[in-house]
């Protein structure tokens, strides 16, 4: 297994254009993660999935945002609309159950430039 | 509301000194505390944990302190190395939580 990937690694966009990425988790996790980071901040918690269900989403997550994860394996991050404030690193991480002591193992992300 | 801070947003060491990295939290029903190292252009990857139940976690070069009366968790890397220069966030969660809050992250120099 090589880890968590992401794909694509870099996506510039004009603004009002929807776009999507893609995120093939370590094929054992059954939780499935994304966040997002912005320049000088710590990541922050988008939403996870347990198998193919949505658990929980973060006020983040505004209605232009929708993610999926149709068969418990790969997920999808969309942006529709999308505005120069979207601009950021898309991160998806996974994990086993509950992280507990051991976190998640991320992916290099998605780095999405709104121009 | 930040709930996890790291107020330091940059540190330098000489090569074969400690470094220490400092993070406080404000949410009392953390029970994990994880450091993640982040090289550019790379995800986060964990480095070491702690949790509520314990004051101390060792790992090789690396050691997290837990002090929960004062909400505030260090992480200790000695003899610092030049390949420890990078990103160290500080993320912490609640037992029944799905997800980790993180701090701003501090950003390590160890200079050769």
């Amino acid at each position: 297994d090589t880890g968590v990937s992401q794909d694509p690694r870099h996506k510039i966009t004009k603004r009002g254009q929807n776009v999507t990425f893609r995120c093939d988790p370590i094929s054992e996790h059954n939780r499935l993660y994304w966040y997002r980071q912005t320049l000088g901040q710590g990541p922050e918690f988008l939403t996870y999935f347990q198998n193919e269900a949505q658990l929980e989403k973060s006020r983040l997550l505004s209605d232009r945002f929708s993610a999926e994860r149709p068969k418990g394996s790969f997920s999808t991050l969309e942006i529709q609309r999308t505005e120069q404030g979207d601009s950021a690193m898309y991160l998806c991480a996974s994990s086993l159950e509950m992280t507990g002591s051991v976190g998640y193992t991320f992916g290099s992300g998605t780095r999405l430039t709104v121009v | 509301d930040q709930q996890v801070k790291q107020n330091s947003p940059s540190l330098s060491v000489q090569e074969g000194r400690i470094s220490i990295l400092n993070c406080d939290y404000t949410n009392s029903m953390f029970d994990y505390f994880l450091w993640y190292k982040k090289y550019p252009a790379e995800g986060p990857t964990f480095l070491i944990s702690i949790s509520s139940i314990k004051d101390k976690n060792e790992d090789g070069r690396f050691t997290v302190f837990l002090n929960k009366s004062a909400k505030h968790l260090s992480l200790h890397i000695v003899p610092s190395q030049p390949g420890d220069s990078a990103v160290y966030f500080c993320a912490a969660s609640a037992w029944t939580g799905n997800q980790f809050y993180f701090g701003t992250g501090t950003s390590l120099t160890v200079i050769p």
